[in-house]
């Protein structure tokens, strides 16, 4: 089993729509948990960074963290062509090895116009 | 733009060979990481070092190997290059806090 599941997708979702991605995770010392958007053939861009459990909001874009559940939501409002990429989150146990990111398999999401 | 620079962007090699992927940090930024990206794997974190010392290891390959250097720059030695080798190398860097920032990658062709 991996540490970090997260559905390949692909989501496709006509413009202005609400997206919910998803990942679960198996190893309770997971504290710090980001969200990228890597669009095709591109490094991954940072969204979102959550420590340990809440909510956090971006524009349209919010990400939620229910550690008891072990399960991370990113929600994308009034979605955008310009959205689709693929989402990958990641997580780690702690500050000093925050580089050693666990990464979910990514989801290829689609906004279509 | 991150701030963190890859070179060279794409290569292709034959099996056995060697190569050097390059990465220049954010400024600032003592951290570097190297991670690969393969369409069966996801994105696999190979080995980080802060300040020109090995921090942390990862999934990296006896035939793989890296360092940073004194001015913070690293490189990622590839050597006995097999197919399934061939992937994109992503090099990232981070400063005081827990976020890390990608480059743009290098995409490996093994042929």
């Amino acid at each position: 089993q991996k540490e970090v599941e997260q559905d390949p997708g692909p989501l496709s979702v006509p413009e202005g729509a609400i997206v919910s991605l998803n990942c679960t995770y198996s190893n309770s010392a997971f504290q710090y948990f980001m969200w990228y958007r890597q669009y095709s053939r591109k490094g991954p861009e940072l969204l979102m960074y959550t420590y340990s459990s809440g909510n956090k909001e971006d524009g349209r874009f919010t990400a939620q963290v229910d550690k008891s559940s072990k399960y991370i939501s990113l929600f994308i409002r009034d979605s955008q062509p310009s959205d689709s990429a693929t989402y990958l989150c990641a997580m780690s146990a702690g500050a000093s090895n925050t580089g050693k990111l666990i990464f979910g398999q990514g989801t290829t999401l689609q906004v279509k116009p | 733009d991150s701030g963190v620079t890859q070179t060279p962007k794409h290569l292709i090699t034959a099996t056995g060979q060697r190569v050097t992927l390059r990465c220049s940090p954010r400024s600032g930024d003592l951290s570097v990481y190297w991670y690969q990206q393969s369409l069966d794997q996801g994105l696999q974190f190979l080995i980080q070092y802060y300040n020109g010392e090995e921090r942390a290891k990862g999934n990296i390959l006896e035939r793989f190997s890296a360092q940073q250097f004194p001015d913070l720059h690293s490189e990622l030695n590839l050597s006995s290059l097999e197919l399934g080798d061939s992937a994109l190398y992503f090099c990232a860097s981070s400063g005081q806090g827990p976020t890390i920032y990608f480059g743009e990658g290098s995409w490996l062709t093994v042929v």
